[in-house]
């Protein structure tokens, strides 16, 4: 069956290092998406990719970065300039159809300790 | 801006009862909208949606009508169960802003106690 995959589910960051969410997907999906979710909050876009060597940035992407070199993978750096990394991340995958609305990963948790 | 505004929660039933949770909208254009259906830990679940006016989405006992006039799009379940326990997101994709991002509201948590 095809899907989204993101790995690990659990990810623990000391400050200051860089640390890398992997986002695959299976789907024949154009575009990929990435999005923070912190307790009891909505999703926040952090960025997003309609086409393999473009994306482009969401309104959180401060302290992030992402690559799309592939059409099946998207992954997410956090890097050590965003200051506040615990969060729940959540990758998804969309079809240029508007109507058919989105496919979600079932997420990493990121923790800094 | 496009945006989705989604009745505050926490929402707690009891199992059986009727649940609304509502959802309004702000949008250029014709929308679709969706909801969408997040269990503990996990990753967000299409749940259903409706793409032009009037619209009915249905799926598991879940209902939600596309009010044009109204910008609404309230989510309703006649019999609630504890495992509907989760958290309910309320989406707009106006395809206006490139791919076709999702605007989503910040969802609303239901606790179903038996």
């Amino acid at each position: 069956d095809g899907g989204i995959t993101q790995s690990p589910k659990y990810l623990f960051r000391k400050e200051g290092q860089n640390v890398t969410l992997s986002c695959e997907q299976n789907l024949n999906h154009d575009a990929m998406y990435w999005y923070r979710q912190d307790p009891g909050q909505g999703l926040r876009l952090i960025y997003y990719s309609q086409i393999v060597n473009d994306f482009q940035k969401g309104d959180i992407a401060e302290g992030y970065s992402v690559s799309r070199e592939k059409k099946e993978s998207f992954p997410l750096t956090v890097t050590s300039a965003q200051k506040n990394p615990t969060a729940f991340y959540l990758c998804a995958s969309s079809k240029t159809d508007r109507a058919v609305g989105y496919t979600f990963g079932s997420g990493t948790r990121l923790t800094v300790v | 801006g496009d945006s989705v505004t989604q009745m505050e929660g926490p929402v707690t039933l009891s199992e059986e009862a009727f649940l609304t949770i509502n959802c309004t909208y702000t949008a250029t254009g014709y929308p679709s909208l969706f909801w969408y259906v997040q269990y503990p830990g996990e990753g967000l679940q299409l749940l259903l949606k409706a793409t032009k006016a009037d619209d009915k989405g249905s799926n598991k006992g879940f209902e939600a009508t596309y009010r044009k006039e109204t910008t609404s799009f309230h989510l309703e379940k006649g019999s609630v169960q504890v495992s509907d326990s989760a958290v309910y997101f309320c989406a707009l994709s106006d395809g206006q802003t490139g791919a076709n991002n999702l605007f989503f509201g910040t969802g609303t948590r239901l606790t179903v106690i038996p």
